[in-house]
């Protein structure tokens, strides 16, 4: 069973500053991963799928990057509403979520 | 725009058997996209339960194996999750979910509150 690990569990950034995620399996993935943000009360929405492209209507400001056991969530300027948690997941034969980074605000 | 909603009773009793519906709205059940189950318990992270594939092939987490059934209602445009002997660890907010082949979860529910007590 792969299992998919995030770092850090919390991360504090300032708003305008750049957040870096990271995730990893513990075996390759190839390029199945996706990133997804949980706000409070609401469901999971994706973000990126294929390790880097955006789900529609998702800012430029995401951007992800990886392949096989290494990848990583960029926000390039943080916004008020990007304040969440961040989940990551492999898709490639069932699905594993990483335990999840809280991004919040410093 | 495909949604999804999930129904099905609010609070279960220790033992017996939790059931949920998914009902799909916006597309059909029978195109090729696996539809799927995904728990959180309070203040925890997101657990895969299982999908279904729009065949009616079956796939379950390692976890909840033993004690879960999803099932594919093409006439109602549906799919269900079925939870068997139920504990208190299994109160959770289970969301179900669609994609496509080899894709993530694209749609999601809003997800449902299930509490086991007595």
């Amino acid at each position: 069973e792969i299992v998919m690990t995030q770092s850090p569990a919390t991360l504090s950034v300032s708003p305008g500053e750049r957040a870096t995620l990271s995730c990893w399996a513990s075996q390759s993935v190839s390029s199945s991963l996706a990133w997804y943000q949980q706000k409070p009360g609401q469901a999971p929405r994706l973000l990126i799928y294929d390790a880097s492209t955006r789900a529609t209507g998702i800012p430029a400001r995401f951007s992800g990057s990886g392949s096989g056991t290494e990848f990583t969530l960029t926000i390039s300027s943080l916004q008020s509403e990007d304040f969440a948690v961040y989940y990551c997941q492999r898709y490639d034969n069932g699905y594993t979520f990483g335990q999840g980074t809280k991004l919040e605000i410093k | 725009q495909m949604q999804l909603q999930e129904s099905g009773p609010g609070l279960v009793k220790p033992s017996e058997t939790l059931s949920l519906t998914c009902t799909v709205s916006g597309s059909s059940v029978s195109i090729s996209y696996y539809w799927g189950w995904i728990r959180q318990p309070p203040g925890k992270g997101l657990e895969w339960i299982g999908s279904i594939y729009y065949t009616g092939s079956t796939y379950y987490g390692p976890s909840l194996k033993s004690r879960v059934t999803i099932l594919l209602d093409t006439s109602k445009n549906q799919f269900s999750l079925k939870l068997s002997s139920v504990t208190a660890a299994d109160t959770a907010v289970y969301y179900c979910a669609g994609g496509g082949g080899n894709q993530p979860l694209h749609y999601w529910g809003q997800g449902t509150l299930v509490t086991v007590s007595s």
